[in-house]
């Protein structure tokens, strides 16, 4: 495979449920980012982890969990969500995030979650 | 604080209608403004980087502008497999130096 690959594709999960989202980038990009992206509205970046440690924690709320246990891998555990969490979390590589730098953003298809 | 404002929020046109999608930023220190491509249920594909005013960049029916405040997608006869919602994006000098994204330009093309 090549590129970003997001599973599942979708996931509808109750209030209680626990659940994991995965990301896998098969580029050799040592950046990789979750972004929620609901209706109407821009995408909201929520986790960013550079060389597998953690530089972004955008205010999100802890029922939403990352771990990024190398760079090739990145997950996003969800627990106890609310409905307004519905949306479509996409993940994205890129080869740095330097400030400096600009560099582009490979995104995955996207994960789309319904809570009940 | 950085922000990016796209317009309009939807557009249609008929094949071969030209037109031009705006996206007005403000941002501290640009470092690039970017636009990003989305087809439904597809996450966002890149197209262009701009890094300063009076720059542009063209591919295929797509030429991207950049001034001071606003960047323009112009669309030249564009063609139905052009239909996507369009994102800009600004990446400025403060904090980690983050994509800030606006909301979108939904583009219909009609044959």
């Amino acid at each position: 495979e090549t590129g970003v690959t997001q599973t599942p594709r979708h996931l509808v999960m109750g209030m209680t449920n626990k659940k994991s989202l995965k990301c896998e980038q098969h580029l050799g990009h040592n950046a990789m980012y979750w972004y929620k992206q609901s209706a109407k509205k821009p995408l909201e970046l929520m986790f960013v982890y550079s060389l597998e440690e953690r530089v972004e924690n955008n205010s999100v709320p802890s029922r939403f969990s990352p771990e990024c246990p190398n760079s090739s891998h990145l997950f996003l555990h969800l627990h106890t969500l609310q409905p307004e969490d519905s949306a479509l979390y996409l993940c994205a590589s890129s080869t740095g995030m330097s400030v400096g730098g600009a560099n582009v953003l490979t995104f995955g298809a996207g994960s789309r979650l319904t809570v009940l | 604080e950085d922000q990016v404002t796209q317009s309009p929020e939807a557009l249609r046109l008929q094949e071969g209608e030209s037109s031009s999608l705006n996206c007005s930023y403000t941002v501290s220190g640009l470092r690039g403004l970017f636009w990003y491509r989305q087809d439904p249920g597809k996450g966002p594909e890149f197209l262009f980087t701009l890094y300063s005013a009076g720059e542009e960049k063209e591919k295929e029916r797509l030429k991207a502008t950049l001034t001071k405040k606003e960047s323009f997608l112009h669309i030249t006869a564009p063609k139905p497999e052009d239909s996507a919602t369009y994102l800009c994006a600004v990446r400025g000098s403060s904090n980690t130096g983050k994509l800030i994204f606006g909301q979108g330009t939904t583009l219909q093309v009609k044959p």
